[in-house]
């Protein structure tokens, strides 16, 4: 069965510190990989997104992620952490294969920004 | 702003009663998701509507329902509640079913 795993469930990083969180995924054909971010009392916005390509995906505020298949992993980075970038973040596995289209989502990783 | 709108933002009702969580897709967009969120269960998906027709089921409980309508907005009825149905209620849409998804606001469920 497919599934995501968020190793961490909360981490705190500087200001201004580079930042990794971990996504590993299981799912038995390409997998179709994004992760979202949640601020508190808001929706999930999309950060980014992978279907095919280049394994080093871009996404919005200054956000990237890649792909690994050999650890079937998916891992977003940023280089310097802005305080605004305290929220949940979660990574998510879409399966296609049948006729609908669901999304497996981690359990998220909650990200403490300090000064 | 994603463009996908949910009704109402919160809503306070007590146990056993019956609601109904409403959700309006972004312009073009033809499938819409439902999703709970609950500190102990996490994100969970409930289930999927494509241009009318229900895709795909996911840990929906039969005391759940959902419809999407013509105009492809869908709503989403919580009846029998219990105070384990407290959660917030995502909505998401997709252009189609092989593209990503966007998320609204939420819906706060709160069971008393």
């Amino acid at each position: 069965a497919q599934s995501v795993t968020q190793p961490d469930i909360h981490i705190t990083v500087s200001e201004g510190a580079s930042l990794e969180l971990r996504c590993n995924y299981s799912y038995g054909a390409t997998p179709y990989l994004f992760w979202y971010v949640q601020s508190p009392g808001q929706g999930l916005q999309l950060l980014l997104k992978y279907f095919s390509g280049d394994t080093l995906v871009q996404g919005i505020k200054g956000f990237e992620a890649e792909f690994k298949r050999s650890q079937s992993s998916f891992n977003l980075r940023k280089p310097s952490v802005h305080w605004s970038d305290a929220a949940e973040y979660f990574c998510a596995v879409g399966d296609w294969s049948g006729t609908g289209n669901q999304f497996y989502f981690g359990t998220g990783t909650s990200l403490t920004v300090i000064p | 702003d994603s463009g996908v709108t949910q009704t109402p933002k919160h809503l306070i009702t007590a146990t056993g009663q019956r609601v109904t969580l409403r959700c309006s897709p972004r312009s073009g967009d033809l499938s819409v998701y439902w999703y709970q969120q609950s500190l102990d269960q996490g994100l969970q998906f409930l289930i999927q509507y494509y241009n009318g027709e229900e895709r795909a089921k996911g840990n929906i409980l039969e005391r759940f329902s959902a419809q999407q309508f013509p105009d492809l907005h869908s709503e989403l009825n919580l009846s029998s509640l219990e105070l384990g149905d407290s959660a917030l209620y995502f909505c998401a849409s997709s252009v189609s079913p092989t593209r990503e998804q966007f998320f609204g606001p939420g819906t706060r469920l709160t069971v008393l």
